[in-house]
């Protein structure tokens, strides 16, 4: 049972316009959400989190949206780049540790010149 | 700064054979952590090392122990290899356990069993 799913294994975006990658959870008690970025042969490197006491953060180009009642989290990428192309995990937890991180499958983004 | 360092890159190894998997930091971090990856699926946890000294089952731990060997070194041996444990092996590191302290990755092993 997959705690934390993210629906779409990939997505393909122009150049210049938003990417919008979607991540649902199922246990209403995760309370800290994270984005991880991957490229093929490296580890994942953190991008953006965020708190379930917000419903928004922002860095950069990279907005994260909350919403706990739909139990739905977002990933916004404005304007997408080429460098952008990637894997994206989101991944959730429950309480004060990175021991119990639950992660979604990743999406591939794939940025079209 | 290298980071996460890993080692080997690439492993093929015959069913119950055994290998373990190098894995060092040079941040300084307390915690450290093995993953796996398989197709289709999120990062699993298989074991924790909250700091020097402690080490913990994760999510997958059956057929896999650890050893944090000081602060830099967490290594993952597998005993008896079998097929199932096919897989892209992550090690990581964070400062701290929170979540609010992201992992620092390394580029992973792939290992084949055969």
């Amino acid at each position: 049972d997959q705690q934390v799913k993210q629906n779409s294994p990939s997505l393909s975006v122009q150049e210049g316009r938003i990417s919008i990658l979607n991540c649902d959870y199922t246990n209403s008690m995760f309370d800290y959400f994270l984005w991880y970025k991957k490229y093929p042969a490296e580890g994942p490197t953190f991008l953006i989190s965020i708190s379930s006491i917000k419903d928004k953060n922002e860095d950069g180009r990279f907005t994260v949206f909350l919403n706990k009642s739909a139990k739905h989290l977002s990933l916004h990428i404005v304007p997408s780049q080429p460098g952008d192309s990637a894997v994206y995990f989101c991944a959730a937890s429950e309480g004060d540790s990175n021991y119990q991180l639950i992660w979604g499958a990743g999406t591939k983004l794939i940025i079209k010149p | 700064n290298a980071g996460v360092t890993q080692t080997p890159k690439f492993q093929v190894l015959k069913t119950g054979q055994s290998m373990t998997l190098q894995c060092a930091q040079d941040m300084n971090h307390n915690s450290m952590y093995w993953y796996r990856q398989d197709p289709g699926m999120g990062l699993r946890l298989i074991y924790y090392s909250a700091s020097e000294g402690t080490t913990d089952k994760g999510e997958v731990p059956n057929g896999y122990n650890v050893s944090r060997l000081n602060k830099r070194e967490f290594s993952l041996r597998l005993e008896s290899a079998a097929p199932s444990q096919t897989s892209v092996y992550f090690c990581a590191s964070s400062e701290a356990g929170r979540p609010n302290s992201p992992l620092h990755f390394g580029n992973g092993t792939r290992l084949t069993v055969t």
